[in-house]
């Protein structure tokens, strides 16, 4: 069955202190991974896409086949990096479905 | 672009009470997903359609919610009636074609059922 396991519920770290948001998955086959972010007061919103291959605001994501994993990953975290984030995982085997995890609340200490 | 539309925004109803919601989807995006969200957990999927048809209902509970997306834009969640255990933030989101998309989230609607 398709998962989507994220550790931490709750993370904090300083302001300029490397952050890892973890995330774990089960799949049989290719999964797509997606993270998603909300800060406070807004919607829900795409953060990247490990297709994409891309960094958004100084946030990187590498999936990890072997380890089942696709952690958040940024050097240097800023205050406005605070917010929740979603690891979620979607494919063809899901029904086209997009499975979700429980989420990580990032704080980032000034 | 104009985002997902939701709305209300917030409701507070009694247990056996019924309730409805509305969303609105980015224009040409073929599928809309209804999401359930408990304080504390992730985002379930209720429902999706593709256009105006169905293509996953199987955790739905059928017993009391209805949705329907007609023309295959707008899409309305009924809950009828309502539990306690109910109370959860319905989100409504919207993909040009499906699985590999990017999903775009409406606002939400934030329920409480009392």
């Amino acid at each position: 069955a398709q998962r989507v396991t994220q550790p931490e519920k709750l993370l904090s770290v300083f302001k300029g202190a490397p952050v890892e948001l973890k995330c774990n998955y089960s799949y049989s086959g290719s999964p797509e991974l997606f993270w998603y972010v909300q800060y406070s007061r807004q919607r829900l919103q795409l953060l990247l896409r490990h297709i994409s291959r891309e960094s958004i605001k100084g946030f990187t994501a590498d999936l990890n086949k072997g380890e089942t994993s696709f952690h958040l990953k940024k050097p240097f975290a800023q205050e406005e990096d605070s917010a929740m984030y979603y690891c979620a995982l979607s494919g063809p085997n899901t029904g086209n479905q997009f499975y979700f995890g429980t989420g990580t609340s990032l704080t980032v200490i000034p | 672009e104009a985002g997902v539309a939701q709305s209300p925004r917030y409701k507070i109803i009694e247990k056996r009470q019924s309730v409805a919601f509305w969303c609105n989807p980015i224009s040409g995006h073929a599928t809309l997903y209804w999401y359930q969200q408990i304080l504390g957990q992730g985002p379930k999927l209720l429902i999706q359609f593709q256009n105006n048809g169905v293509v996953d209902d199987s955790q739905l509970p059928k017993d009391r919610f209805s949705a329907e997306r007609l023309k295959g834009v707008d899409s309305t969640l009924k809950i009828q009636p309502a539990k306690l255990e109910d109370s959860a933030v319905y989100l409504c989101a919207s993909s040009l074609t499906g699985w590999n998309e990017k999903l775009f989230f409406g606002s939400g609607t934030q329920l409480s059922v009392l």
